[in-house]
């Protein structure tokens, strides 16, 4: 199973609002709405930003959000702050035998 | 606090053997699937496996199915991931995570990775 393909860097401005996309296939992100989003400072611990395409954990600022169209799931970052500079990885479940299927990673650049 | 606390960073020489390990704590380790994570610098996260410690019920990716054992002691709450020989290609950040519930494929928990590093 090929890894789902996210750019490589985004960026904006504070204030501004940014989209990552997440395109994988039929197979996996097309076929499941288990699509999560993690959000990794380096050295530190991955965090869980987005689970079930669009569902927030609690204590995730409702800043970031999740959807999903076909075979590609995207996470929004409005209001950009500077703390959100990190990498960024979406997440599909792949089936039984894959199960999970993770993206290229993009990094999120605060200009 | 619930937490998956990882074992140091190691620096190995092709041929030899490793086993890291990802402690849990603060919550029932026996009841959460704990997922094995692989990332080789400047690349992606692959998944390798993913273990229930409650019964040591254990899957792998076929992309690493023979290539690591995943195992687990409930008894000490703790999950391990082990290789017999070591290659130079195996030089990469390692995580474990907890998957959040029965029926999820999402990792709501996270440890900070053990670096590993195969050089001759």
């Amino acid at each position: 199973q090929s890894a789902l393909t996210q750019p490589a860097s985004v960026s904006g401005s504070p204030g501004q609002s940014i989209t990552i996309s997440c395109t994988g296939t039929s197979s996996d992100v097309g076929s499941y709405n288990s699509i999560s989003w993690y959000q990794h400072h380096p050295g530190k611990a991955p965090k869980l930003m987005i689970y079930e395409v669009s569902k927030r954990p609690s204590g995730v600022s409702n800043r970031f959000s999740g959807s999903k169209s076909g075979n590609t799931a995207s996470l929004t970052i409005s209001g950009l702050q500077a703390e959100d500079e990190a990498d960024y990885y979406c997440c599909s479940y792949g089936g039984y035998r894959t199960f999970y299927v993770f993206g290229t990673g993009t990094k999120v650049t605060v200009l | 606090e619930v937490q998956l606390v990882q074992s140091g960073a190691e620096v190995k020489k092709p041929g030899e053997s490793l086993k890291i390990s990802c402690e849990g704590s603060g919550y029932s380790f026996t009841t959460y699937w704990i997922v094995w994570v692989r990332q080789m610098p400047g690349r992606g996260p692959e998944w390798l496996g993913i273990i229930y410690p409650g019964d040591s019920e254990t899957r792998y990716s076929p992309s690493f199915q023979g290539q690591v054992i995943i195992s687990a002691d409930k008894s000490i709450s703790t999950a391990y991931l082990q290789w017999s020989s070591l290659k130079a290609s195996d030089t990469a950040m390692y995580y474990c995570a907890r998957v959040a519930a029965a029926a999820t494929y999402y990792m709501d928990v996270w440890g900070k990775g053990t670096t590993v590093t195969v050089s001759s």
